[in-house]
């Protein structure tokens, strides 16, 4: 019943690195979502894509990048990791037209960038 | 400006008891849906209730209702006979864009603590 995985549940990182978080979806939703979330300020989104090789930029994509090249995947890329970018990463698909419970997420990576 | 606001950081509310958890919106859109989530401990997002801008009737999901009041832009989910295992982060949000292009913006959240 996997339908938004992502690759990996917990990550560490140093300053600098390029780091890549992966998320697969297996309902062949069109919308894919990247969140960040962070204490007191809620789930806030960073990119998303209604479409292979489309993006748009969310609210906070500043050090951010993403790649969409199958529809059922969507990479987050940190070009240089920094401190600031320590938190919970969720990645989220949806199908347009269903509008009740059409938002899936997955269960999420805490990246710790030292 | 915030477009979901969530003015409860944290709650405690005695077992049995029914909580509601506040949610006020701004939106300029006719079309748009609201949702409130539940995050466990562990981590997952689970989807507890929907209501459409258009819906006239308030949406109800078991124990869940959600109080919607158009006109002032609130869209309160109240739990009846709160259980332990209700204990969680609460998140409302929002869907707004037009088909195809939408998105959900979410609150900051309130940490709902049931006591025993």
């Amino acid at each position: 019943d996997v339908k938004v995985t992502q690759s990996s549940r917990y990550l560490v990182k140093r300053t600098g690195e390029k780091v890549f978080l992966e998320c697969v979806q297996d309902m062949d939703h069109e919308n894919m979502f990247w969140y960040r979330q962070d204490p007191g300020l809620g789930l806030r989104l960073i990119y998303f894509s209604y479409d292979v090789k489309m993006k748009e930029k969310g609210d906070i994509p500043e050090g951010y990048s993403v790649s969409r090249e199958k529809k059922e995947r969507f990479s987050l890329i940190l070009e240089s990791a920094s401190t600031n970018q320590t938190s919970m990463y969720l990645c989220a698909s949806s199908s347009p037209g269903r509008r009740v419970d059409g938002y899936t997420f997955g269960s999420g990576t805490r990246l710790t960038v030292v | 400006a915030q477009k979901i606001t969530q003015t409860q950081p944290g709650m405690f509310v005695q077992e049995k008891e029914a909580v509601t958890l506040d949610c006020t919106y701004d939106t300029s859109d006719q079309s748009y849906g609201l949702f409130w989530y539940k995050q466990p401990s562990s981590g997952e997002m689970i989807f507890l209730i929907y209501q459409g801008s258009y819906d006239e009737q308030n949406a109800t999901e078991g124990r869940y209702s959600l109080n919607f009041q158009k006109a002032r832009k609130s869209a309160n989910l109240v739990i009846s006979a709160s259980q332990l295992g209700d204990s969680a982060m609460y998140f409302c949000a929002m869907r707004e864009g037009s088909f195809g292009n939408e998105k959900l913006t979410f609150g900051t959240g309130t940490r709902l603590t049931i006591i025993p």
